[in-house]
Parts: C-alpha cells; sequence; structure tokens
C-alpha cells in the first residue's frame, strides 16, 4: 500500500523534446505528490508538486498530470534541455508520515 | 549559507570499523531524516526525529543509530561496518513531520572495503 512505481528507469530525449515520467501509486490516502529532481552528486531537490484536488500543474517548462481515479501522474518537461539531464524521483506524502518515493528515471537530454 | 550541511562528504573505510556521519540544518526545521541511496539510486528512508524524538525507524540493523543532540543536529553513526553499508547517505530535514518539501543535504559517500 506504500509503494510507488515509476518508469521508465532511463530516458533519452533530444533536446527541444517533450520528456514524460510516469508514476503510479497504491495507497489512495496519499494527499501530496513532489517530484524531486538530483543532479550527479548532489542532493535530490524539489522540482515541482501537485495536491489531489487539481489534474495539471505547470511551473515553466514542467508540468505534472494527476488522474486520481488511476493512480497516476506524470512529469512532462517541455523543451527538454541538456541541463535537464538528471535523474527524477517521484514520490508520495501520507500527512505527517512519510515520502515514498519512486525508483528514479535516469533522464539524459542529447545536445 | 548551506541550509542542510553534511560531514564528511566522502569516508573510505574498512570492515569491521566504527564510523559518524553528521548533520546540520539551519532553516530552524522541527523534523530531520536519514536516507539511504543505494548504487542504483533507490532512496530509502530510514529514521526520522522530530524535535529531537524518534519517529520512523524502518529496518534498518541496530549498528546504525542515530542520535539528535538538539533540533538542528541528527547525527548517524554505524558500527562494524560491513560491505552492504557502502552507499550514499543523505541527511534532509523539513518544517515539521510529513511537512510538504524536504530539504536534502549533499550527501556522504561511503564506501566499506
Amino acid at each position: 500500500q506504500q509503494q510507488v512505481k515509476q518508469s521508465p528507469q532511463s530516458l533519452i530525449v533530444q533536446k527541444g523534446g517533450i520528456s514524460i515520467i510516469n508514476c503510479a501509486y497504491e495507497n489512495t490516502a496519499f494527499d501530496y505528490f513532489p517530484w524531486y529532481q538530483q543532479f550527479p552528486g548532489k542532493g535530490p531537490a524539489l522540482l515541482i508538486a501537485i495536491r489531489p484536488d487539481v489534474s495539471e500543474k505547470k511551473e515553466g517548462r514542467f508540468t505534472i498530470s494527476f488522474n486520481k481515479s488511476a493512480k497516476q501522474f506524470s512529469l512532462h518537461i517541455m523543451d527538454s534541455q541538456p541541463g535537464d539531464s538528471a535523474t527524477y524521483f517521484c514520490a508520495a506524502l501520507l500527512s505527517g508520515s512519510r515520502l515514498t518515493f519512486g525508483e528514479g528515471t535516469q533522464l539524459t537530454v542529447n545536445p | 549559507d548551506t541550509a542542510v550541511s553534511q560531514t564528511p562528504k566522502y569516508l573510505v573505510t574498512q570492515m569491521g570499523n566504527d564510523k559518524s556521519i553528521k548533520c546540520e540544518q539551519n532553516l530552524g526545521h522541527d523534523t530531520m531524516y536519514w536516507y539511504k541511496q543505494d548504487s542504483k539510486k533507490f532512496l530509502k528512508i530510514m529514521f526520522s526525529y522530530n524535535n529531537k524524538e524518534l519517529i520512523i525507524n524502518e529496518t534498518v540493523p541496530n549498528r546504525f543509530s542515530p542520535k539528535s543532540p538538539d533540533k538542528a543536529h541528527l547525527n548517524l553513526h554505524i558500527n562494524s561496518l560491513e560491505l552492504g553499508d557502502s552507499a550514499v547517505y543523505f541527511c534532509a530535514s523539513s518544517q515539521n513531520l510529513g511537512g510538504d518539501e524536504q530539504y536534502f543535504g549533499p550527501g556522504t559517500r561511503l564506501t566499506v572495503t
């Protein structure tokens, strides 16, 4: 019930393309869904997050799409840039409890 | 200026040794965490402290002992190090337990030989 499944494990995109990473969760009590970005040698950092009362959130080139009935959410990176190359983690939070992370997606954006 | 800092950044040691990793946050947060990131980059929570009180203690060998001398510090002591302990250990903090945003430190890469 606490799992968050993330796919794909790795993704290669050309510069200017759209990167899409998907996550699925089981526990319907999760109430906060963040995405973290991690560059090599650094700690993860919050990129964008959504609550289940909205279906989409956009911040610049980054968009989260949320499908409550399917228990799925995804990260879309528009106009992907080489500087976006990093590992991306989806996560889900149960209020007052722990953050459960997906397995991570290694994104490479080729110039 | 660093929000969450960890020392050391790299730690190379032999099997059987005891080592400590220190973490400090200057964000005024109530809750601190230790995570382990394995070679496949999977992030797994180990411990969580809220106002110096242990809240989360995942299935971690009791060779690992966290200590929180005050709200701003959370240290991790590891006894009798094993090869399988090699990983990157991240400290993190959040405003409160289950707080929305967690701020991660830069990590400590532990290599056990």
